[in-house]
């Protein structure tokens, strides 16, 4: 079946390094959107990237979704302990569902 | 932006036990909610989606009669946990869509379950 994968499941930086996960999809995807989940809470919707070698910037985090729409990823530049927490990528499955990668939980120490 | 509400945040209950836990779109109609379970450390693994005034679609390998599903109206769905048991103990989200093309999800804060 469809499956999304990220990598890495884990990435400890010292602030101001940067920070990229990597997402791939088995199919290609209509869109894929990009969350963050800080400890303890619920995920956040971040941003949705649709066309083809698209990329966005917010602030410091650059989105970028590769020529084949199967895979995609997040930059942070210059992280800050409040990029600490658990992004996740997905994409579409059949219907209006998502289907989630496994995440990739970052640790910041200043 | 939209905003979810889950209640109950946190519940603990004793095994054979039911549990209704219910999420809500506070300003916007949602068609289409969805509801995951999330253990600790891992991604969120749909369950369901549940649409408005129809039965809701269960993902492979989750019981319907174990987890009940009602969306009765275009903000409220429930999720019943019957007769829960311990392993039935984890974190589990609310998602919704709205009405607007964009495809973004609006999650709740999440139900922690913790069945003794």
């Amino acid at each position: 079946g469809q499956q999304v994968m990220q990598i890495p499941q884990y990435q400890h930086v010292q602030e101001g390094e940067d920070f990229t996960t990597y997402c791939n999809s088995s199919t290609t995807l209509s869109n894929i959107q990009w969350y963050k989940q800080r400890p303890g809470g619920h995920p956040v919707f971040l941003i949705q990237l649709v066309k083809s070698g698209e990329v966005k910037k917010q602030k410091r985090l650059t989105f970028q979704f590769g020529e084949a729409k199967k895979n995609s990823s997040l930059h942070i530049t210059a992280t800050q302990t409040t990029d600490v927490g658990t992004y996740f990528c997905a994409g579409p499955q059949a219907g209006t569902a998502l289907i989630f990668g496994k995440g990739t939980t970052l640790s910041v120490s200043s | 932006g939209a905003v979810v509400s889950q209640h109950p945040s946190r519940v603990i209950c004793k095994s054979g036990t039911s549990v209704k836990i219910e999420c809500r779109s506070l300003d916007f109609q949602a068609t289409t909610m969805f509801w995951y379970r999330q253990f600790p450390k891992q991604s969120l693994m749909l369950m369901a989606t549940s649409n408005e005034g129809s039965k809701a679609t269960y993902e492979q390998g989750v019981e319907k009669d174990k987890f009940l599903i009602n969306h009765a109206s275009l903000t409220l769905s429930t999720l019943t946990v019957t007769s829960a048991h311990p392993e039935d103990s984890s974190f589990y989200i609310c998602s919704a869509k709205g009405l607007a093309a964009y495809n973004e999800q609006f999650f709740g804060p999440g139900t922690r379950l913790t069945v003794l």
